[in-house]
């Protein structure tokens, strides 16, 4: 089944403690996106990755890195947690950047807590 | 900067009638505009993309349009149940970015 990958669902941690959320897709999928939905706010775009080793910002990259070592993985990592990180996370994915039309997918969502 | 509008930001509907979500947009150098919904708990499912060069999108009972002069577009959903109860976002892409509208949150009552 084609699908986005997103682990885990729920985090709890506190402020200062590095953590990483995982992504994966299965669609051989050479665009990934990070983003991070807020109550009255949306969701914003954090990074994005057009290919393996090419990542770029989004509207609110600050507090937050990626990488893109595989075409299938996009990990996006909090160095250094602050409660102001406290949201739902999407990844999404598609054949393509999406300036070529083409549909996005999205993973279940990861919803952290920052204490 | 892109700003991406829905209104009404909630939408209650008994079962059966035909319903327009709207979105409004302030650049109209897109590449697209993408409809989603969003289930509670659940990620993001694309529903219909329009290219920019095109006026309209179809799907089952959905259909989306698009006016890049006025900066708007519309999803409309005909004969609504209530399992198109959700929230529905538009979302525009323009240059290797995505933003978002915040969304209408549709009721559809049996």
């Amino acid at each position: 089944e084609a699908q986005v990958t997103q682990n885990p669902r729920y985090l709890i941690t506190v402020t200062g403690k590095k953590l990483t959320v995982t992504c994966s897709q299965n669609m051989n999928h050479e665009y990934m996106s990070w983003y991070r939905q807020d109550p009255g706010l949306g969701l914003r775009q954090i990074y994005y990755s057009m290919n393996v080793e090419v990542t770029d910002k989004g509207d609110v990259p600050e507090g937050y890195k990626v990488s893109r070592k595989e075409k299938r993985n996009f990990p996006l990592i909090l160095e250094s947690p602050s409660p102001n990180q406290t949201s739902l996370y999407f990844c999404a994915s598609s054949s393509s950047n999406t300036d070529r039309n083409e549909k996005l997918f999205f993973g279940s969502g990861t919803q952290l807590s920052v204490l | 900067k892109q700003e991406v509008t829905q209104i009404p930001a909630a939408l209650s509907v008994p079962e059966g009638e035909n319903l327009v979500l709207n979105c409004s947009f302030t650049d109209s150098a897109i590449y697209n505009l993408q409809w989603f919904r969003q289930d509670p708990g659940k990620g993001l499912t694309s529903l219909l993309l329009i290219q920019s060069s095109q006026r309209e999108q179809t799907s089952g009972r959905l259909n989306a349009s698009l006016d890049k002069s006025s900066g708007r577009s519309t999803l409309y959903i005909a004969a609504s149940q209530p399992g198109d109860s959700a929230t529905y976002l538009c979302a525009i892409t323009g240059f290797q970015k995505l933003v978002f509208g915040t969304g209408t949150r549709l009721l559809v009552s049996p």
